[in-house]
């Protein structure tokens, strides 16, 4: 069975760019996370979609960072513009979700951002 | 406010050595904790959990008990491999529905042939 897959595996851009990191989840998995994980930290959660739906972005910051899960399927995190400080991994996870959230999640390798 | 605190490392072992990681939680009301490890290019892994006070959660050979009075979920393995080598991530989860995970800042360690 596939895992949660995460591309790219690696980013490199310019400050003031856009970035965009795409995450499949794995099949039949309702619940989708982004969190990101500062180097030397440990993840944080950015959001969390039941379905299509975003139940929790309340740790997103909305002024430069978006998301959607068209379908409630493969879903998409975007940075524009990103500044320095957005260097970080971002990592997608998802649940089967029991619509309480306490199924384990199961967690993609991640992309590495680098803004230079 | 909820949060997670592991010892910092790196913690540098022998193989076969035996292993502590400390990790203390803050939480309100009655939180799940588990242990996520993060092997080297490789995504985090669920290495165990525990859902309520008491509770012992095991894999690997690698244990943790859950106890409230400590507020503590200390990570311990009798004798370590090279292989397990990895950066070691204690959590909760809340109860209710939030399905949020809270990490610590992770601890790395390093075990020697």
């Amino acid at each position: 069975e596939a895992g949660v897959v995460q591309s790219p595996r690696y980013k490199i851009i310019e400050k003031k760019q856009p970035v965009a990191f795409w995450c499949n989840p794995i099949s039949g998995h309702n619940t989708l996370y982004w969190y990101r994980q500062n180097l030397g930290q440990g993840p944080e959660l950015l959001i969390r979609y039941e379905n299509e739906e975003a139940v929790d972005d309340s740790q997103l910051p909305k002024d430069r960072f978006s998301a959607e899960r068209l379908k409630g399927v493969d879903s998409t995190l975007k940075i524009q513009p990103a500044e320095l400080g957005d260097s970080a991994v971002y990592l997608c996870a998802s649940s089967l979700g029991d619509g309480r959230g306490n199924t384990e999640a199961f967690f993609g390798q991640g992309t590495r951002l680098t803004v230079v | 406010g909820n949060s997670v605190t592991q010892m910092e490392g790196p913690v540098t072992l022998s193989e076969e050595a035996f292993l502590t990681i400390n990790c203390t939680y803050t939480a309100t009301g009655y939180p799940s904790l588990f242990w996520y490890v993060q092997y080297p290019g490789e995504g985090l892994q669920l290495l165990l959990k525990a859902t309520k006070a008491d509770d012992k959660g095991s894999n690997k050979g690698f244990e943790a008990t859950y106890r409230k009075e400590t507020t503590s979920f200390h990570l311990e393995k009798g004798s370590v491999q090279v292989s397990d080598s990895a950066v070691y991530f204690c959590a909760l989860r809340l109860g209710g529905n939030t399905g949020k995970l809270i990490f610590g800042q992770g601890t790395t360690l390093q075990v020697k042939p």
